[in-house]
């Protein structure tokens, strides 16, 4: 089982619509979530950090279950500038390396 | 640019040949870290170098891998022996506390032909 799974989607959206993405993972002893967003053949870049209490970062919301063991990314009143893939990451034991799961692709469209 | 810097952007070497990349780390930032990544995939963890220390290795890292981070500023990754499976894109990545704070930078991608 990977450490982390994600649904690859795609997922393609109107502007303004509001999406959710989900991810699993298996490591119930991780400490540490979080969403990096990687845009077309560039590097993943921190979206935002995901604590248990849920945290919302604007259009962005993250909450973490960690009972089941899932992670959400809701993401309100979608901009075209939103597609990209979005990655969840979950701290391995030692807390430095991080696992990345195959990412979620989303296209927002006119 | 203050960001974290790696050369080359892309390496095109035939297979058996030795390649190393360079990664240049954030000046402040004490952790440095390498992933891979293929086509679909998200990157996949390497190795973590706390200053000059290397703290932890994957064991996707075979013997063909070598990661040094010397002085504790810049690291280099060398592969011996390319294989067509390493053709990849190798990102770099640094933080100045505990994991999550990640900065990547552009990344190398490697073809071996």
């Amino acid at each position: 089982r990977k450490e982390v799974e994600q649904d690859p989607g795609p997922f393609n959206v109107p502007e303004g619509a509001t999406v959710a993405f989900n991810c699993t993972y298996s490591n119930s002893a991780s400490q540490s979530f979080f969403w990096y967003r990687q845009d077309c053949r560039k590097e993943p870049k921190l979206l935002m950090s995901v604590y248990s209490s849920g945290n919302e970062d604007g259009r962005f919301t993250a909450q973490l279950n960690r009972a089941s063991q899932y992670i959400s990314l809701l993401i309100r009143d979608s901009k075209l500038s939103d597609s990209a893939t979005y990655l969840c990451v979950v701290a391995s034991n030692s807390g430095y390396a991080l696992n990345f799961g195959k990412g979620t692709s989303l296209l927002v469209t006119p | 640019d203050t960001g974290v810097s790696q050369d080359p952007r892309h390496k095109i070497t035939k297979r058996g040949q030795n390649v190393t990349f360079r990664c240049d780390p954030i000046s402040e930032h004490n952790r440095l870290y390498w992933y891979r990544q293929t086509l679909g995939q998200g990157p996949e963890f390497l190795t973590y170098f706390q200053n000059e220390a290397q703290l932890e290795k994957s064991r996707l890292l075979s013997d063909r891998f070598s990661a040094e981070r010397p002085k504790g500023s810049f690291s280099t990754l060398e592969i011996q022996r390319t294989e067509q499976g390493d053709s990849a894109m190798y990102l770099c990545a640094s933080s100045l506390a505990q994991a999550g704070g990640y900065t990547f930078g552009s990344g190398t991608r490697l073809t071996v032909v």
